[in-house]
């Protein structure tokens, strides 16, 4: 089945402990994607990928690190976690060509104390 | 910058009747694509329909279908006969094409079908 999966999916953390949320696909897709989801703001983009060793800042990348050492993962970093940074986070993967479709991994709910 | 704005933060509609919701976004180019997406209280993102911006007949995928603008910008997406399964939040979303690979999202219109 084709999907994007996120782990974990549920996380509580303490501010200033690192963590690193997985995202993973198997379509073999060349971009790939992190957002941000608050209550008033929508999705914001974090940081985006066009294919391996290829990365780029999003509109809110402060305090995030990305990698993408190969074609099917992508895992969003926080070095030092903030109670700002409390979220619901979305990782995304398309093909680059044309008006493909986005494809969303089912969300990780990251909380912050 | 580019921005999207939706200026409907929630909405309701009876079911089997017809809802509108709306988006305006700003842009300078000429070429992009516009999407709304569904998300039902799973969080699950689902696209539900996408449009040129070069084309000029509007999008439909079965009840769903936009009233594209582009001169004014505006970007609206009707649900007929809506169903108890179209409650959810509805977000539009910009991305310029080819170029920047961003994507740009409204704040969400949350839609509550009636039963």
């Amino acid at each position: 089945e084709a999907q994007v999966t996120q782990n974990p999916r549920y996380l509580i953390t303490v501010t200033g402990k690192k963590l690193t949320v997985t995202c993973s696909q198997n379509m073999n897709h060349e971009y790939m994607s992190w957002y941000r989801q608050d209550p008033g703001l929508g999705l914001r983009q974090i940081y985006y990928s066009m294919n391996v060793e290829v990365t780029d800042k999003g509109d809110v990348p402060e305090g995030y690190k990305v990698s993408r050492k190969e074609k099917r993962n992508f895992p969003l970093i926080l070095e030092s976690p903030s109670p700002n940074q409390t979220s619901l986070y979305f990782c995304a993967s398309r093909f680059l060509a044309g008006g493909q479709t986005q494809y969303f991994g089912p969300g990780t709910r990251l909380t912050v104390l | 910058a580019q921005t999207v704005t939706q200026s409907q933060p929630e909405m309701s509609v009876q079911e089997a009747e017809t809802v509108t919701l709306s988006c305006t976004y700003d842009t300078s180019e000429n070429n992009y694509y516009l999407f709304w997406y569904k998300q039902p209280p799973s969080r699950q993102m689902i696209l539900v329909i996408r449009q040129e911006a070069y084309k000029q007949q509007n999008a439909t995928e079965n009840r769903f279908s936009v009233n594209f603008q582009k001169a004014a910008k505006s970007f609206s997406l009707k649900i007929s006969d809506s169903q108890l399964g179209d409650t959810a939040m509805y977000f539009c979303a910009f991305r310029v094409d080819p170029g920047t690979y961003k994507y740009i999202f409204g704040t969400g219109t949350r839609l509550k079908v009636l039963a």
